[in-house]
């Protein structure tokens, strides 16, 4: 089945400074990519989606970038503050079917 | 447009006693998941309907846990006899129909096991 692994496990960065958390997957038949981030006791928040037909997409201070090729995907904070101060992770959901397999997780730190 | 909402949002249980989770999804989304998120790792699916149909349980625990979707709105996730290895958070998501569409999560039920 898919396998997803995430990196890094943990990041810190400055207030103001760019975070980049890097999903990698194994299945080229992955079709729908995800990005979520949870708050300390919280449920999953999404933050963006796009399908494999998708290279690149930017909204509110995020950046998703897909390379297929490498079976690569990417999500970019630019200018974090410490409201983005969370768990991030990366989901994928292959071409059949709509199960969604999780990355291990991003701990992000934003110090202000 | 209300969220996905789950109850309880917490239960501690001893070992071999029974407890059942609970989830309204949004209105008009078809497909309901289950997932399973232990401390400090992502979620892990558990179950998932179309429907009232289970589209997947492949990996649920089928000797102890059970799941339903009867009317294929709300659902029930039960465990039977609990161990300490199911202490986890456990996540609802439902999804609207549509190849663009991305699952969106319940605020969780977070389960101790003694």
């Amino acid at each position: 089945g898919e396998q997803v692994e995430q990196r890094p496990p943990h990041l810190s960065v400055r207030e103001g400074d760019s975070a980049i958390i890097i999903c990698t997957y194994t299945d080229s038949a992955t079709a729908y990519f995800s990005w979520y981030k949870q708050e300390a006791g919280a449920g999953l928040q999404l933050l963006m989606s796009v399908l494999s037909n998708v290279d690149r997409k930017e909204e509110q201070g995020l950046t998703v970038l897909l390379n297929k090729k490498d079976k690569r995907l990417s999500l970019n904070l630019t200018a974090a503050h410490p409201g983005d101060s969370a768990v991030y992770f990366c989901a994928v959901r292959g071409n059949m079917g709509y199960k969604l397999t999780f990355g291990t997780g991003t701990s992000l730190l934003v110090d202000p | 447009e209300a969220g996905v909402t789950q109850s309880p949002r917490y239960a501690v249980l001893q070992e071999g006693q029974a407890v059942s989770f609970w989830c309204d999804p949004i209105s008009g989304h078809d497909t309901l998941y289950w997932y399973q998120q232990p401390r400090d790792q992502g979620p892990q699916l558990l179950v998932y309907f179309r429907d009232e149909a289970v589209i997947d349980n492949s990996q649920l625990p089928s000797d102890r846990f059970s799941a339903v979707r009867p009317k294929g709105t709300n659902s029930t996730l039960k465990i039977q006899s609990a161990k300490q290895g199911d202490t986890a958070t456990y996540l609802c998501a439902s999804r609207r129909q549509g190849r663009d569409q991305a699952p969106l999560f319940g605020e969780g039920t977070r389960l101790s096991v003694l």
